[in-house]
């Protein structure tokens, strides 16, 4: 994808245990943002993190960015059932041009109970 | 929940037909896209629009046409359905002067052309 890249593609873990997924995106960003999307339907926003953050919570989640390396992290903690989903990153580039946000591939988390 | 909402939720329709998928937001926002997603997974934005009167072409090359008559309603429209336009087609609105800010998702129009 030209938009950015999440991995792991699919992740499947136990309820309780930690899930990870990484973002990787090619182009100098105002800010990054994790949506999640429930099986058929839209896209819901979970947390933004500006350029100039390298790390923030909101309840279970824990966002980290790494400008330097062009990447971020989504943490969800204590994972339950209904974290089942699609995660998808999205980046606000620089320069902003149309000031659209650029999605990537999404991974899939599936979280047995 | 967002305040947008987006009808039908599953369509599934004939080769040649002319079909209009709409997609209305109460949250005043002057901003609004559509979205294409295929079961890969990944979103391609295909039309936005910056207000009433203004629609843009996307990142994706779409055979899809919009409209912008009022703020709130931001209907897409083919002209005649093919099987390669089956997908899910997704609805957006974001605040004007906060574009790279959250953006609010419809439900999703599922588009199966046979």
């Amino acid at each position: 994808s030209q938009q950015g890249e999440e991995d792991p593609q699919a992740l499947s873990i136990q309820e309780g245990e930690n899930a990870t997924m990484n973002c990787s995106y090619k182009t100098s960003i105002n800010n990054l943002q994790w949506y999640r999307q429930n099986s058929g339907r839209g896209l819901v926003h979970l947390i933004l993190i500006r350029s100039n953050e390298r790390e923030k919570h909101s309840g279970r989640l824990r966002v980290t960015l790494d400008t330097s390396k062009k990447s971020s992290s989504l943490l969800i903690t204590a994972s339950r059932a209904a974290d089942t989903a699609s995660y998808f990153c999205a980046t606000g580039r620089i320069p902003t041009g149309a000031n659209n946000l650029f999605f990537g591939t999404g991974t899939r988390l599936t979280v047995i109970p | 929940e967002a305040d947008i909402y987006q009808t039908p939720r599953y369509l599934v329709i004939g080769t040649g037909k002319k079909i209009t998928l709409e997609c209305s937001q109460t949250m005043g926002h002057d901003k609004m896209y559509w979205y294409q997603q295929d079961p890969g997974m990944e979103l391609h934005l295909i039309h936005y629009s910056y207000g009433v009167n203004s629609t843009e072409k996307g990142d994706l090359s779409s055979e899809s046409t919009v409209s912008r008559i009022r703020t709130e309603h931001f209907p897409l429209t083919l002209e005649s359905a093919r099987p390669s336009h089956t997908s899910q087609y997704l609805c957006a609105s974001s605040e004007l002067n906060r574009p790279q800010e959250t953006q609010y998702f419809g439900p999703g129009t599922r588009l199966l052309v046979l």
